[in-house]
């Protein structure tokens, strides 16, 4: 049963422009949200996070949107850079932090 | 080097034989947990430690695959009488702030079952 839900596999995007990668989740339970981001032959690397008391968590170039009653996280990545080309998870846990369910990536291609 | 790490990178077994996995996290994490990743997919999530006690693992997790964390450092995951389907990415991650949440990957054990 796939809790956590990246229905895109891949998107393109042009330097500069705005990447929103989108992630939905089923669980109630779930009150912690993030990202991850993953080069080839790397594990993933911590992007940023959110908890469910908040609707939205910014740093730098990175902001994450949650909708709880939609059970839908997006994260917005602006301006978009060749850098940023990578595969980004999203994943979820409630505050126990026992377990992580991840969603199966979307594989973003930032074009100079 | 302070990150996690995984030893071996790649390991290629025929069907049939024992592996082992060993992770080493970071030196202050209490924390360690074993996640599967094959191609197309997420990691999925095998099994988590709490220092040395083993607090909780996957159903999905076959009689054939064990975990130890002997003394709360590093961590072992053995896979006996290996399957073509064990064929996946085996990540370690370890954690320690817990108002983070924050995980902390290893660069992975790739295992090849022949």
């Amino acid at each position: 049963d796939q809790q956590v839900k990246q229905n895109s596999p891949s998107l393109s995007v042009q330097e500069g422009r705005i990447s929103i990668l989108n992630c939905d989740y089923t669980n109630s339970m779930f009150d912690y949200f993030l990202w991850y981001k993953k080069y080839p032959a790397e594990g993933p690397t911590f992007l940023i996070s959110i908890s469910s008391i908040k609707d939205k968590n910014e740093d730098g170039r990175f902001t994450v949107f949650l909708n709880k009653s939609a059970k839908h996280l997006s994260l917005h990545i602006v301006p978009s850079q060749p850098g940023d080309s990578a595969v980004y998870f999203c994943a979820a846990t409630s505050m126990g932090f026992n377990k992580f369910y991840f969603g199966s990536g979307t594989k973003l291609n930032v074009k100079p | 080097d302070t990150g996690v790490s995984q030893d071996p990178r790649h390991k290629i077994t025929k069907r049939g034989q024992n592996v082992t996995f060993r992770c080493d996290p970071i030196s202050e994490h209490n924390r360690l947990y074993w996640y599967r990743q094959t191609l197309g997919q997420g990691p999925e999530f095998l099994t988590y430690f709490q220092n040395e006690a083993q607090l909780e693992k996957s159903r999905l997790l076959s009689d054939r695959f064990s975990a130890e964390r002997p003394k709360g450092s590093f961590s072992t995951l053995e896979i006996q009488r290996t399957e073509q389907g064990d064929s996946a990415m085996y990540l370690c991650a370890s954690s320690f702030r817990q108002n983070t949440g924050e995980l902390f990957f290893g660069e992975g054990s790739r295992l090849t079952v022949l």
